[in-house]
């Protein structure tokens, strides 16, 4: 089993809501991942966090809002989607940030209607 | 720039039967390279992770070899299963440029009976 957690698994919403996608590990691991997957292809980095600070944004539009409570916490705050920001959305840690190997959540699958 | 290239892009085999997938890449300065299961709408889970000095490392019936010098790697896997069915993602990460490791466009494995 994966010890990165993300809630929720599945998610629906519409072009106007507010929802936020949470990802939690326990590892002691300082570097959090959001990426973004669409069907058959690789996952695309979307944001970066190092030791709690933002340290990449892949020029990510501003719907996507990440935040990171403290070390072993990531949200992904959402709002005023489109249709095409459908998508399985993955968490991601690692021990440092400096190139290591990941682990990765399960993922959200995001539907947007 | 930085690439990675994952052959093939996909391929059938009989269950019991033995396959191999390639992966090239030019990142540089190489740091490790990490191979990926990924089943249909579930996060990557981790086979195998290789820094320049290792050229061999087994996860069961998953073995990854690396030539550092031709930037070759490949991943074996011997006496499929049909569970064995997922894409296949190699990912190279660089000593620099941190936090943003190159994914190859994976391999989508299907093993029947």
């Amino acid at each position: 089993d994966t010890e990165v957690t993300q809630t929720p698994k599945h998610l629906v919403m519409g072009m106007t809501n507010k929802k936020s996608l949470k990802c939690e590990q326990h590892m002691g691991h300082r570097a959090m991942y959001w990426y973004k997957q669409k069907a058959k292809k690789p996952p695309e980095l979307m944001f970066v966090y190092s030791y709690e600070k933002l340290s990449i944004n892949e020029s990510v539009p501003s719907r996507f809002s990440p935040e990171c409570p403290n070390s072993s916490l990531l949200n992904l705050h959402l709002h005023a989607l489109q249709p095409e920001d459908s998508a399985l959305y993955l968490c991601a840690s690692s021990q440092d940030g400096q190139g290591d190997g990941y682990t990765f959540g399960s993922g959200t699958r995001l539907t947007v209607v | 720039k930085n690439q990675v290239e994952q052959s093939p892009q996909s391929l059938i085999i009989l269950e019991g039967k033995n396959c191999t997938l390639q992966c090239n890449y030019t990142v540089s300065p190489f740091s490790n390279l990490r191979w990926y299961k990924q089943d249909t709408g579930r996060g990557p889970v981790s086979l195998t992770i290789m820094t320049f000095s290792e050229n061999t490392k087994s996860n069961g019936r998953y073995t990854a070899t690396l030539d550092a010098d031709t930037k070759q790697s490949s991943l074996h896997i011997t006496a499929s299963q049909l569970s064995d069915s997922a894409s296949y993602i190699c990912v190279v990460s660089a000593k620099t440029n941190a936090g943003k490791s190159t994914f190859g466009d994976g391999t989508t494995l299907t093993v029947k009976p």
